[in-house]
């Protein structure tokens, strides 16, 4: 069983939408949690960050995170054409210290939205 | 302008044969690590380095090396590239302490 678990899709939706992205993961020394969004042929780049559980909104986008469940989720409110991408979650058990380094990405959903 | 630089971008080798993959950034980042990226697999961590000198394995550091000499550069050696090494790699820098990582732009590597 892969740490850290995240339906490829791909999803496809009309602009508008609420999309809703997940990640499960199974180390409960998990503690910080981001979400990074990937165009075609581009280096991924940070969306959203949150630190252990709870909810942090920036513009249209929402990361939640629920911890007991070991669930996170991506919202994606009034979606557009232009949110088409790779959507990856990514967990680290530390920020600090040798911890630091290790990443676990999620396999990642891809997101088509059309207009 | 503040960047993650790869060389090559797109490499086909052969078998056994030696290479080196670049990173190189201009962020004054202690924190610089490597990826690879694989259909159905997503991003799988290789190597990483805290800081000049420091380097750690990641998830899949098999057939790999890296070296941390320079603050600015960490690449990564591939001794005896073989076809299960075909894939998509990523370099990617921070600040330490700091979660937020840039990555390059990504080397498609095919071995035959």
């Amino acid at each position: 069983q892969k740490e850290v678990e995240q339906d490829p899709g791909p999803l496809s939706v009309p602009e508008g939408a609420i999309v809703s992205l997940n990640c499960t993961y199974s180390n409960s020394a998990f503690q910080y949690f981001m979400w990074y969004r990937q165009y075609s042929r581009k280096g991924p780049e940070l969306l959203m960050y949150t630190y252990s559980s709870g909810n942090k909104e920036d513009g249209r986008f929402t990361a939640q995170v629920d911890k007991s469940s070991k669930y996170i989720s991506l919202f994606i409110r009034d979606s557009q054409p232009s949110d088409s991408a790779t959507y990856l979650c990514a967990m680290s058990a530390n920020a600090g210290g040798t911890s630091y380094g290790k990443l676990t990405f999620g396999q990642g959903t891809i997101l088509t939205v059309h207009p | 302008e503040a960047q993650v630089t790869q060389n090559p971008r797109y490499l086909i080798t052969v078998t056994g044969k030696k290479l080196t993959v670049t990173c190189s950034q201009n962020m004054n980042h202690e924190y610089m690590s490597w990826y690879r990226q694989d259909p159905g697999l997503g991003l799988r961590q290789i190597y990483y380095s805290m800081n000049v000198e420091v380097t750690d394995k990641g998830d899949v550091p098999e057939g790999y090396k890296v070296s941390r000499k320079e603050k600015r550069n960490f690449p990564l050696i591939l001794e005896s590239p073989s076809p299960n090494q075909t894939s998509l790699y990523f370099c990617a820098t921070g600040l330490a302490g700091v979660t937020e990582q840039y990555f390059g732009p990504g080397t498609r590597l095919t071995v035959t």
